[in-house]
């Protein structure tokens, strides 16, 4: 069974840093694109940025562009999301996936269970 | 870039049919998009790909009583002899060359 398992989440004061590892299991990882999407408390899903199968493509929300990193390493099976220069508005559960190629593009197949990230002092 | 339009709330009786809707923005009528259902506390799950011309494809996890449609820029997803289990959040997805865009969800109330 595809498995995504998401960690390193936690408090982080405003302007801190934090590292996201999300591990796969259960498929080729090597062989598939992965996304990051958040979801702040009470609100709906906000895609955060997107990954090719071997890293030489990547794209970024607006919302975080300059501030988040995404990587892989598919030697060791797992996503990566480095945050800096958080926000209080950074606050949300933070949900890796697994994307599907559906025609010239790709949809979210399989999400993990969510890592929950809160900025505050 | 799209963006998907989805209704805040929908409600329907147990054991009836709901239809919930995602609206494609003009110029990005022929997008396919996912349907993805978010049970309360839960992470999102993949329920299907849909395409403009109606064709759908179920994840393996999908109930048999959902079901996909599409009308023009509006994209459907029915859910039939509605279950508790099905009261929860549902998101639209598409994406295009360099973004992945989401509606803001339908919260589905079962009474």
């Amino acid at each position: 069974d595809v498995q995504l398992l998401e960690s390193g989440g936690g408090l982080v004061q405003p302007g801190g840093s934090l590292r996201l590892p999300c591990a796969a299991s259960g498929f080729t990882f090597r062989n598939y694109a992965m996304t990051w999407v958040r979801q702040a408390p009470g609100k709906g899903l906000e895609w955060v940025s997107a990954i090719s199968y071997d890293g030489a493509v990547i794209y970024y929300a607006a919302s975080v562009k300059g501030r988040f990193t995404v990587s892989r390493d598919n030697s060791r099976n797992t996503l990566y999301l480095q945050m800096y220069s958080l926000r209080a508005e950074d606050t949300a559960i933070y949900y890796c996936a697994r994307l599907n190629p559906h025609g010239a593009g790709s949809y979210s197949g399989y999400w993990g269970q969510g890592t929950l990230v809160t900025v505050s002092s | 870039q799209p963006v998907l339009t989805q209704s805040s709330s929908a409600s329907a009786s147990l054991g009836s049919s709901v239809k919930l809707t995602c609206t494609l923005s003009s110029g990005h009528s022929n997008y396919i998009i996912a349907w993805h259902q978010q049970q309360p506390g839960k992470a999102p799950r993949f329920l299907m790909t849909l395409e403009g011309s109606g064709s759908y494809n179920k994840g393996s996890g999908a109930p048999g009583r959902f079901s996909g449609s599409s009308s023009g820029a509006d994209r459907y997803l029915t859910i039939s002899n509605l279950q508790s289990e099905d009261e929860a959040h549902y998101y639209c997805e598409t994406w295009d060359s360099n973004t992945r865009v989401f509606g803001g969800g339908t919260k589905l109330t079962v009474l």
